[in-house]
């Protein structure tokens, strides 16, 4: 178990509809990145906060957006959603500084 | 922009042999890696890291090593067990402050044979 929870674990839902992945952080950890991994793609990094700010962003389409709250859990938000949008969501955290990231087990996404 | 490339998208290795991952990469600020271990339907897990500071660094059965002047590094995996066969992420830590931007390489699918 790596702390990091993400919820759901399956998503399905048609194309144009919106959707809100949420990722609950490892205790104490203040970043918090989004990943997508598409069918036999690599993770792509999406979005990157720490302690609530945008802190760097990857390739993520203006239809998906992310925040983080104050008590710093995430959430990705996908909106008008296409089939090419199916994938896995992965959120990873860590803290400040030198440290690894670590991973949530992922949301699978299935739009139909 | 950080970029890391892994150009061989599989490998097969007999059980008990080693086993070598290969990583590239460009336009690293910090020159600090990580390797993570990814099994089907799971999160990627933190296998072992090396930073600027070393071109070595070992952990069990798992060695990483970093050639900063060719810009690449390599996972050893010796021996090899069947419980290895995953996917294999080389990944760019990014900068060394709170600002931290992790960049993954496409990954290298494992198989060992037993």
């Amino acid at each position: 178990d790596s702390g990091v929870t993400q919820t759901p674990k399956h998503l399905i839902t048609a194309t144009g509809q919106r959707v809100t992945l949420r990722c609950s952080p490892r205790s104490g950890d203040l970043s918090v990145y989004w990943y997508q991994q598409s069918l036999d793609q690599g993770l792509q990094f999406l979005i990157q906060y720490y302690n609530g700010e945008e802190r760097a962003k990857g390739n993520i389409l203006e239809r998906f957006s992310a925040q983080q709250f104050p008590d710093l859990h995430s959430e990705l938000n996908l909106s008008s959603l296409e089939l090419g949008d199916s994938a896995l969501y992965f959120c990873a955290s860590s803290g400040g500084g030198f440290t690894e990231a670590f991973f949530g087990q992922g949301t699978r996404l299935t739009v139909v | 922009d950080q970029q890391v490339k892994q150009n061989s998208p599989s490998l097969s290795v007999q059980e008990g042999r080693i086993s070598i991952l290969n990583c590239d990469y460009t336009n690293s600020m910090f020159d600090y890696f990580l390797w993570y271990k990814k099994y089907p339907a799971e999160g990627p897990t933190f296998l072992i890291s090396i930073s600027s500071i070393k071109d070595k660094n070992e952990d069990g059965r798992f060695t990483v090593f970093l050639n900063k002047s060719a810009k690449h590094l390599s996972l050893h995996i010796v021996p090899s067990q069947p419980g290895d066969s995953a996917v294999y992420f080389c990944a760019d830590r990014g900068m060394k402050t709170s600002y931290d931007k992790v960049i993954f390489g496409p990954g290298t699918s494992l198989s060992v044979i037993p």
